[in-house]
């Protein structure tokens, strides 16, 4: 079955550690992998996909994910972390034949404490 | 910046009342989606549409019905609203290459129906 895990719910970081949120996929095709992020009151906003080439991809906001095929895992990384990344994330898979739609896992909150 | 609007934001309604949610974007976009959108659960997909006059199921079955007059505009209509309703509804379009490339969010409709 095609999935999405993301093990963590909740996430509290200080402001200014490092942060790392976990996705894991199982997928028949070839994945396409999306990290999304969703602030309080607003839609959600692409930070970063990996479709080939480099497995390290460089988003937006400072944030990197690494594919690992051997693990099936995105795992969404940010060396410094700021208060205003407090939100939810979600990592997607997608591919195949079908361009349509997106799998989402249930989504990281995080919480970033000063 | 993302121009895609969904309205109303917040919307509280009675049972067996019927209900429009609105979703507009000036992007241009082919395809448009609705997903569902419930605390600590995935996106479910529950309509999506190609283009004028296109629409189709999504993943999650849906007592909800859509239609696709314009190009700009995706509404979703409740014909008699149920407490199991009660969730949030998030619209998104892309380009002609579907969800692979990137898709753009609106806010959201959280609707609940007492």
């Amino acid at each position: 079955a095609q999935s999405v895990t993301q093990p963590d719910i909740h996430i509290t970081v200080s402001e200014g550690a490092s942060l790392e949120l976990r996705c894991n996929y199982s997928y028949g095709a070839t994945p396409y992998l999306f990290w999304y992020v969703q602030s309080p009151g607003q839609g959600l906003q692409l930070l970063l996909k990996y479709f080939s080439g480099d497995t390290l991809v460089q988003g937006i906001k400072g944030f990197e994910a690494e594919f690992k095929r051997s693990q099936s895992s995105f795992n969404l990384r940010k060396p410094s972390v700021h208060w205003s990344d407090a939100a939810e994330y979600f990592c997607a898979v997608g591919g195949g034949s079908n361009t349509d739609k997106l799998i989402f896992g249930t989504g990281t909150r995080l919480q970033v404490f000063p | 910046e993302a121009d895609i609007y969904q309205t109303p934001r917040y919307l509280v309604i009675g049972t067996g009342k019927k209900i429009t949610l609105e979703c507009s974007q000036t992007m241009g976009h082919d395809k448009m989606y609705w997903y569902q959108q419930d605390p600590g659960m995935e996106l479910h997909l529950i309509h999506y549409s190609y283009g004028v006059n296109s629409t189709e199921k999504g993943d999650l079955s849906s007592e909800s019905t859509v239609s696709r007059i314009r190009t700009e505009h995706f509404p979703l209509t409740l014909e008699s609203a149920r407490p199991s309703h009660t969730s949030q509804y998030l619209c998104a379009s892309s380009e002609s290459q579907g969800m692979l490339t990137e898709a753009f969010f609106g806010q959201g409709t959280r609707l609940t129906v007492v």
